[in-house]
């Protein structure tokens, strides 16, 4: 069964890095989602990616992220200078058509120090 | 706007276990139940459109009840591998993002 993967499972990272997550969503999918979950907190949506640019964004989703889909298999998030707030897991997720259920990867647990 | 009152929920194995959930948006119209099991990601398990009361999926069915702003899972027979976090989300007509509630965790015991 098809499904949508993620690396790394967890990054640690120190307050003020880059970090890049990877998410490689189901192969013909077409709309593409970061969510992140923060300890303890609900799953909340960051961004939305369907043909080659942004739908929507949360207000979570500020200056320091940015979203890339860089060839035809891959979907990343950055976060350009971390901080502790960061730290969560964050989920990819992905579905076939505009009516169609969102599939979730495993996560990535973000660390911050 | 979506909102699980119980944390966590115990149910012997082979009885029905109930999950709710309530929403504050009337704008929501399509509603999710997803799974979630340690260390992995949200599993879709069943939906509902607000064009209905009722969803069946095998042993588990989802009730709509949009008076009152209110949904519930039901799952019949209860089974040990249902022990898991379940989590109500809901989306609204043309917005594509899921809100989702704090979850259930399910306890199913033997």
């Amino acid at each position: 069964e098809p499904e949508v993967t993620q690396t790394p499972s967890h990054q640690v990272t120190q307050m003020g890095q880059e970090v890049i997550l990877r998410c490689v969503p189901i192969s013909n999918h077409l709309y593409f989602y970061w969510y992140r979950q923060i300890l303890g907190q609900k799953v909340e949506f960051l961004v939305s990616f369907y043909n080659n640019e942004i739908s929507e964004k949360s207000e979570i989703f500020d200056d320091q992220f940015s979203v890339e889909r860089p060839d035809g298999s891959n979907f990343t998030l950055k976060i350009r200078s971390t901080k502790l707030e960061d730290s969560a897991m964050y989920f990819c997720a992905s579905k076939g058509s505009a009516g169609d259920t969102q599939y979730f990867g495993p996560g990535t647990r973000l660390t911050v120090l | 706007q979506v909102k699980q009152n119980s944390p966590s929920l115990s149910v012997q194995e082979g009885r029905i276990s109930i999950l709710n959930c309530d929403y504050t948006n009337s704008m929501f119209d399509y509603f999710l139940w997803y799974k979630k099991y340690p260390a992995e990601g949200p599993t879709f398990l069943i939906s509902i459109s607000s064009i209905k009361d009722k969803n069946e999926d095998g042993r588990f069915t989802v009730f709509l009840n949009k008076s009152a702003k209110h949904l519930s899972l039901h799952i019949v027979p209860s089974q040990p591998g249902d022990s898991a976090v379940y989590f109500c989300a809901a989306s609204a007509f043309r917005d594509d993002k899921i809100i989702f509630g704090k979850g259930t965790r399910l306890h199913i015991l033997p």
